[in-house]
């Protein structure tokens, strides 16, 4: 049982390029989360899933996309990267009320 | 929406001292209150949380208290360890979908 996985741990993208940071869960939980922080700033919520094919926007969704084809699998997407996006992202899922992270991506946007 | 404010921002305490974390909260439908441990570059990890019908809850060192009437929640580390140097984050948030607003963060710092 290994729980939230994220990947990469760590990647250098340049301004106007795009990436997409997977996430996958093994614990069957219907609900999944997107997350960016920010030094000082806490966890803000940018897209969340309460089941497969269906997503909604969180806080922070600007330039950002997401999808839930599966229930283990929720991706997030960048389409032009800008120094803003630079930020380490959480992915988290739960089954109702708590909420278990991944160990998180680095994203450095040059 | 949800809005949590944490308090304070950076905690230097000596070893085996108590430290204690401060949070509001704004919205009244608020229910559920984790809180969690993010040591040096890995995830934020669960370590106690309280439901808005209970006012107290312990495991070991740690104990976290809920004033609904007030919107406030504390953590309180007893005894602490240099294991327990970390960033702690509150949260709130209710039924439903189950989205959690969080705190900026405490940086506990327990000095040997």
């Amino acid at each position: 049982n290994a729980g939230v996985t994220q990947t990469p741990k760590f990647r250098i993208l340049k301004i106007g390029q795009s990436m997409t940071l997977q996430c996958t869960q093994d614990m069957n939980h219907n609900y999944m989360y997107w997350y960016r922080q920010d030094p000082g700033m806490g966890l803000k919520l940018i897209y969340y899933s309460v089941g497969a094919g269906i997503t909604d926007k969180g806080e922070v969704p600007n330039g950002y996309n997401v999808s839930r084809s599966t229930t283990e699998d929720f991706p997030l997407r960048l389409e032009l990267a800008a120094p803003s996006q630079t930020s380490v992202y959480f992915c988290a899922s739960s089954l109702e009320e708590t909420q278990y992270f991944g160990p998180g991506t680095r994203l450095l946007v040059l | 929406g949800e809005n949590v404010e944490q308090h304070p921002s950076t905690l230097s305490v000596q070893e085996g001292d108590s430290a204690v974390i401060k949070c509001t909260y704004s919205d009244s439908a608020s229910n559920y209150f984790p809180w969690y441990k993010q040591e040096l570059g890995k995830g934020p990890q669960l370590i106690i949380d309280i439901r808005s019908n209970v006012g107290e809850k312990k495991d070991q060192r740690i104990a976290v208290t809920l004033n609904k009437t007030a919107k406030h929640f504390s953590l309180h580390i007893t005894e602490t360890q240099p294991e327990d140097s970390a960033v702690y984050f509150c949260a709130a948030g209710g039924f439903g979908d189950y989205k959690l607003s969080f705190g900026a963060g405490t940086t506990v710092t327990v000095r040997a």
